[in-house]
């Protein structure tokens, strides 16, 4: 069934330092990729849907020249957290939806989970 | 009044027993409502899904919509161990020019031995 992978699993950067987290889906093609943020024992909070091949529709309250979402491929998006800061540390997780599909089918990533110092 | 809630528990009940979680929703305008599973330190899965009114089986799962009071349940039939995990209802927010799923904060569930 649909796999979808993301990487880094874990990462630890220093305040100020930019990363980045790559989604893939792994064998099938998705036209939109979701990027979620979850806090300890909270729900996961839509950051931005990314559609292949144009710009990220972005939640309220969402710093997009902060979490900098690129999606080149049908099968690759990537979040870039700039300029990080200790309050960006979180849990980040990634869907893919099927082509065509509603989003209820979506397939998650395993998750990145990011610290930052 | 956050849209979809949840009891974040955590719920704990012996192998074997049938598990009850629920959620609440304040959207009339929610159209599918789902159950996904996410175990520790991992992306949620999705178990089961619903759009109307009524019960749908798999397996040892059965979820419940009523859309009348706003209600969902997921019912786990003859639990086990590898059930422990956490359970977040969802509800599809769908409009023609998008669609967007809101989760619920999740249900912590114990299966003990």
């Amino acid at each position: 069934g649909a796999v979808v992978s993301q990487h880094p699993s874990r990462v630890i950067c220093k305040s100020g330092t930019s990363v980045k987290i790559e989604c893939r889906s792994l064998d099938f093609q998705a036209t939109t990729m979701f990027w979620y943020r979850q806090f300890p024992k909270k729900s996961l909070m839509l950051m931005a849907t990314s559609n292949e091949g144009s710009k990220a529709t972005y939640e309220q309250g969402v710093e997009k020249d902060k979490f900098l979402i690129n999606h080149a491929s049908l099968t690759l998006s990537t979040l870039t957290v700039t300029s990080a800061h200790p309050e960006d540390s979180s849990f980040y997780i990634c869907s893919a939806r099927l082509a065509g599909g509603f989003s209820h089918e979506q397939y998650f990533g395993p998750g990145t989970r990011l610290t930052v110092t | 009044q956050k849209e979809v809630e949840q009891d974040p528990g955590p719920l704990s009940v012996p192998e074997g027993a049938i598990v009850s979680l629920n959620c609440t929703y304040s959207n009339s305008a929610f159209q599918y409502f789902m159950w996904y599973r996410q175990y520790s330190r991992k992306g949620p899965e999705l178990l089961m899904y619903t759009y109307s009114s009524g019960n749908k089986e798999d397996g040892r799962f059965t979820a419940q919509v009523d859309k009348s009071s706003k209600y969902i349940s997921l019912f786990i039939r003859d639990s086990q161990p590898s059930d422990s995990a956490t359970y977040l209802c969802a509800a599809l927010l769908y409009k023609t020019s998008y669609d967007k799923v809101i989760f619920g904060p999740g249900t912590s569930l114990s299966v003990i031995p």
